[in-house]
């Protein structure tokens, strides 16, 4: 069965913190992404990419840095965590060349910045 | 850019009753068209999609939706829910290629008994 793993399902951080989302996929999937889901503001992309070292900004990628030094594995980076931050965070993927068919999503981290 | 808007944010149903959820996008392209379905303390998964072909496209537990180019619109459709139902449904897009899906804000079903 298919999966992608979220290393926490819950987080909690202070802010100015360094904080370090984890994402592994074992689907030998070549696209990743970093979605975050907030009430009322459905899924916004933060991240994505297509290949091991590639990285593209999504919609809202301030305050948020990518590595994907592994291709099963990318990680989202809050380099100095910020109350606006709080939010579940959401990682999926999907191989290339599907026309963006069928993601596969974590179950999803919820990060807490007091 | 491409665009969601789901019109309802909260849709309540009685059990064994029809919903429609319903979704607009915009696009100047030719575009992909996606429900995803999210479960309580579940990840998203993928519903229905259409990509070519026949307007009405049939998914997993009785959803279907129709494609409706005149109007953009990709309304999710189900004859009879049950409380099983109840999740939070997302329409997306996409533009041909491999581009990410662009997510709407979301409509939560609740299926009252």
């Amino acid at each position: 069965d298919v999966k992608v793993t979220q290393s926490s399902r819950y987080l909690v951080k202070r802010t100015g913190e360094k904080v370090f989302l984890e994402c592994v996929q074992d689907m030998d999937h070549e696209n990743m992404f970093w979605y975050r889901q907030d009430p009322g503001l459905g899924l916004r992309l933060i991240y994505f990419s297509y290949d091991v070292k590639m990285k593209e900004k999504g919609d809202i990628p301030e305050g948020y840095s990518v590595s994907r030094e592994k291709k099963e594995r990318f990680s989202l980076i809050l380099e100095s965590a910020s109350t606006n931050q709080t939010s579940m965070y959401l990682c999926a993927s999907n191989p290339t060349g599907t026309v963006n068919e069928k993601l596969f999503f974590g179950s999803g981290t919820q990060l807490s910045v007091l | 850019a491409q665009s969601v808007t789901q019109l309802d944010s909260q849709v309540p149903v009685f059990e064994e009753a029809p919903v429609e959820l319903r979704c607009n996008y915009s696009s100047s392209v030719s575009v992909y068209l996606f429900w995803y379905v999210q479960y309580p303390n579940q990840g998203l998964q993928l519903l229905l999609k259409y990509l070519s072909g026949s307007t009405l496209v049939k998914g997993i537990n009785g959803f279907e939706a129709e494609f409706n180019k005149s109007q953009t619109s990709f309304h999710l459709r189900k004859p009879s829910v049950h409380i099983s139902d109840t999740a939070e449904y997302f329409c997306a897009v996409s533009k041909a290629g491999n581009t990410p899906l662009v997510f709407g804000k979301g409509t939560r079903l609740s299926v009252i008994a």
